[in-house]
């Protein structure tokens, strides 16, 4: 069975700053998918980012870039130019290929941004 | 687009009771699965439905039921609730192939259905 860790249950940044939030799993699947989710206060879960594991190359999207290390498993998020409207829960998840729409999540980190 | 719809919001039940939630997915998505979320647990996937049929299941017992109608739309109920079935109930639709709609392994999520059971 899969499982996603995030250690860092909560964390805080400038406004206008970097941050980097933490993610770790454990798999033995060769093909997968690993993503991050953002749930906003009292708002739906929308998808983040999403990092092929076949990829070598890090998925940016905007501010939202990741850093994935496929032989230590880690997945991390860093989030540049932190804005008030990051402010929320981020979910790393993990789903295998052909899964299912089967997703494993994480605990969740919960991002407060500091104006 | 209408989003995913989720009814009811809030929901309040009594222990040994039972409770039936609803979920419409994005137009054009033929995959629905639902989370059970907990402040302790988090997201916890109970099963996903696709054309109506079950095609996955996660470790929950067998008071945790679904379906899919032909429409798409599903409902998930909870028999003889117990406490710590108090959760936010979360679906997410999804396509099921990549295309220019989209990529399937996406999940669109409702805003919940929040569970309080006494």
């Amino acid at each position: 069975a899969q499982t996603v860790t995030q250690s860092q249950p909560e964390m805080s940044v400038q406004e206008a700053e970097t941050v980097t939030l933490s993610c770790t799993y454990d798999t033995s699947e060769s093909n997968y998918y690993l993503f991050w989710y953002k749930q906003p206060p009292s708002r739906q879960m929308i998808l983040v980012i999403r990092q092929e594991a076949y990829k070598q190359q890090n998925a940016t999207e905007n501010r939202f870039s990741v850093n994935f290390q496929k032989a230590a498993k880690s997945f991390s998020l860093k989030i540049s130019d932190s804005q008030l409207g990051d402010t929320a829960m981020y979910f790393c998840a993990f789903m295998n290929s052909g899964g299912y729409q089967k997703v494993t999540f994480g605990t969740g980190t919960k991002l407060q941004v500091i104006p | 687009k209408a989003g995913v719809t989720q009814t009811p919001r809030y929901l309040i039940k009594t222990r040994g009771q039972q409770v039936t939630l609803s979920c419409s997915p994005i137009s054009g998505h033929r995959s629905v699965s639902w989370y059970q979320q907990t402040p302790g647990q988090g997201l916890q996937f109970l099963f996903e439905y696709f054309s109506e049929t079950q095609r996955n299941k996660g470790n929950f017992p067998g008071r945790f039921s679904g379906r899919q109608f032909s429409n798409s739309r599903s409902e998930m109920n909870v028999s003889t609730l117990e406490l710590g079935d108090s959760a936010l109930y979360l679906c997410a639709s999804s396509l099921e192939f990549s295309g220019t709609a989209g990529w399937a392994g996406e999940l669109f999520f409702g805003e919940g259905s929040r569970l309080t059971v006494l």
